[in-house]
């Protein structure tokens, strides 16, 4: 079963434009995780942010938790054509589960 | 420093055949977990392996069975195999039990005809 959901599954932007991506999940977590997928391919990990932060910064990555919505954002600044791929979000549920449960993913194309 | 690696890249297989996949994790990484992705979906978590030991798993049936080794690498076996065992099988290593930053491999795309 999937614990996040995506929102939008599919989203096209000009690039230099931003790209805003949701996730909403329904467990208490311990943590939530963004990982980007290109073309099918291995998932590479993000960024990572606790269940006790609300918000965290990487480079052209700002994604925000609000636990007591379950849900959470990633923002992708002045997107690039190299940004196009399907991004997931994954959470890690509170207590000793120690797997990682994925959303089914949002689909970015980024126009040159 | 070798990432995850996973071979075969692709395979093809017929209803009811039996087959390996197999892993080495990331340098370093002690804990395997294996991951079944159908066209179009998210990763579905398959099991887990923890020193030799499968020590988490996901809803699927028995006819998917692993197996670690002392050098930490993994083997996803699937018998019996169905249509809609059709997928992308990811590799992914971590280092004891962690679930804050999963490093995956490359995949095994898996067809059943």
């Amino acid at each position: 079963s999937q614990q996040g959901e995506e929102d939008p599954q599919a989203l096209s932007i000009q690039e230099g434009e931003n790209a805003t991506m949701n996730c909403s999940y329904k467990t208490s977590i311990n943590n939530l995780q963004w990982y980007r997928q290109n073309s099918g391919r291995g998932l590479v990990h993000l960024i990572l942010i606790r269940s006790n932060e609300r918000e965290k910064h990487s480079g052209r990555l700002r994604v925000t938790l609000d636990t007591s919505k379950k849900s959470s954002s990633l923002l992708i600044t002045a997107s690039r054509a190299a940004d196009t791929a399907s991004y997931f979000c994954a959470t890690a549920e509170t207590g000793a589960n120690s797997k990682l449960t994925f959303g089914k993913g949002i689909t970015l194309s980024v126009r040159p | 420093d070798a990432g995850v690696t996973q071979s075969p890249t692709h395979l093809i297989k017929t209803r009811g055949q039996q087959v390996t996949l197999r892993c080495s994790p990331k340098s370093g990484h002690d804990t395997v977990s294996w991951y079944q992705q159908a066209l179009g979906q998210g990763p579905q978590f398959i099991f887990q392996y923890y020193e030799e030991e499968e020590r988490q798993r996901g809803n699927f049936p028995d006819r998917f069975s692993g197996h670690q080794f002392p050098n930490y690498s993994s083997e996803l076996n699937v018998n019996a195999l169905l249509l809609g065992d059709s997928a992308l099988y990811l590799c992914a290593s971590s280092l004891g039990l962690g679930r804050e930053k999963l490093f995956f491999g490359s995949g095994t795309q898996l067809s059943v005809l």
